[in-house]
This record gives structure tokens, C-alpha cells and sequence, in this order.
């Protein structure tokens, strides 16, 4: 089975930085990639699919990169409400993996 | 609008069977979409455990395959998850899901999740 993982599993920014995310597969999954958030206490949310598709509603802030193995999640200026955790989600084929989860807080 | 409602025991002892179901309101199981169950212990990350289509075609995480049934009820609009064998492993928030096929096989739509505890 294809294996997710995601760098850094958490980071410290300040309010305005540019965020950087990575997801790595351990085999080519072309673009079948999705990225949520998830909030704590909350539900997870669909960001972005398609690794870089934006699903409706999603602010423009938020971009996603990426294509085979190596797939980016970008916030270019983070906000307060970003604070959350991050996870990406292979969907090429069953099992459809998610990676373990960047957290991202505010400095 | 589609909501997803997650209902079944909030503790399942040790050995014994965890049954939840996914009510699907404001749509049908039976359009073109699968549907999903994914898990996330306290404090950790999300598990994909599996889907369904309404034509009954399943695929199930292999790590839980052996424990893992999944099936639909068109008559009363929801899906099921049965988890044998359960641990203090199993303890976890369980959320159903709605996986926006065949445009893509990401979740789209997920229920509010429900908090399943496996103590004796």
C-alpha cells in the first residue's frame, strides 16, 4: 500500500507569513490528492483536490501544488483562524491514506 | 443540502462488536456518490477505514479488513459500520463521510463524528 507522509508535523508562524506544507507518497499518485483542515474540536474540511483545485468557499490564500510523488499545501499569509491542523489524503486507489497531520499554530 | 448524521453506542466493551450508522438526509444514498468511514483516535490522526457504493461494492483498509463490514441501507437512507473484536485501540471519534465520486474519491461532505469508547 502507498504510504503518506507530511513535513513538518507542526510549525510556530507569525500572523502574515507564508506557509509551507509537504506531502510525500511513497509511489506516483499522479493528482489524486486532497488536503483538509481540521479545527480543534472540529470536523475535518476539504481545502483543496485534485492537488490544486480549490474547493468552493476556500480563500485564496490557501494553495496546493504538486503532482506524482511530492505535493505542496501553501498559506501565503496566515491568518489566526489558519490554526489548525493540516492533514493530505491519497485517493487514487483504496486504502485511500491520509498523511499524519501538520499542525500549525501562531508564533 | 446533504447532512450526514452519525448515531450508535458511545461504549462498546472489550471483545465485542462497535455498530454505528450514517443517516444521509437532505439527499440519497443511492445517487452516484460512495460513502465513507474514517476514525481518529483521541489526540491523533485520521484513518481512512472504508467505503461503499449503493450497489454494494465496498473496499476496506487491509490493516482492518478482518473486523470491518460496511453496508447500505437504501430503504432507510443510511450506511452502516460493524467493527468486530474491538480493543481499547478502537476508541476513537468515528465520522461518516460522503466521497464526492466520480469526480474524485476525496470527502466532500463529512457528519459531525461520534465519540466511541471501548471500556469494560
Amino acid at each position: 500500500d502507498i504510504q503518506m507522509t507530511q513535513s513538518p508535523s507542526s510549525l510556530s508562524a507569525s500572523v502574515g507569513d507564508r506557509v509551507t506544507i509537504t506531502c510525500r507518497a511513497s509511489q506516483g499518485i499522479s493528482n489524486f490528492l486532497a488536503w483538509y483542515q481540521q479545527k480543534p474540536g472540529k470536523v475535518p474540511k476539504l481545502l483543496i483536490y485534485a492537488a490544486s483545485t480549490l474547493q468552493s468557499g476556500v480563500p485564496s490564500r490557501f494553495s496546493g501544488s504538486g503532482s506524482g510523488t511530492d505535493f505542496t499545501l501553501t498559506i501565503s499569509s496566515l491568518q489566526p483562524e489558519d490554526v489548525a491542523t493540516y492533514y493530505c489524503q491519497k485517493y487514487n486507489s483504496a486504502p485511500r491514506a491520509f498523511g499524519p497531520g501538520t499542525k500549525v499554530d501562531i508564533k | 443540502q446533504v447532512q450526514l448524521q452519525e448515531s450508535g453506542p458511545g461504549l462498546v466493551k472489550p471483545s465485542g462488536t462497535l455498530s454505528l450508522t450514517c443517516a444521509v438526509s437532505g439527499g440519497s444514498v443511492s445517487s452516484s456518490n460512495w460513502w465513507s468511514w474514517v476514525r481518529q483516535p483521541p489526540g491523533k490522526g485520521l484513518e481512512w477505514i472504508g467505503e461503499i457504493h449503493h450497489s454494494g461494492r465496498t473496499n476496506y483498509n487491509p490493516s482492518l479488513k478482518s473486523r470491518v463490514t460496511i453496508s447500505v441501507d437504501k430503504s432507510k437512507n443510511q450506511f452502516s459500520l460493524k467493527l468486530s473484536s474491538v480493543t481499547a485501540a478502537d476508541t476513537a471519534v468515528y465520522y461518516c463521510g460522503r466521497i464526492a465520486a466520480p469526480m474524485g474519491w476525496y470527502f466532500d461532505l463529512w457528519g459531525r463524528g461520534t465519540l466511541v469508547a471501548v471500556s469494560s
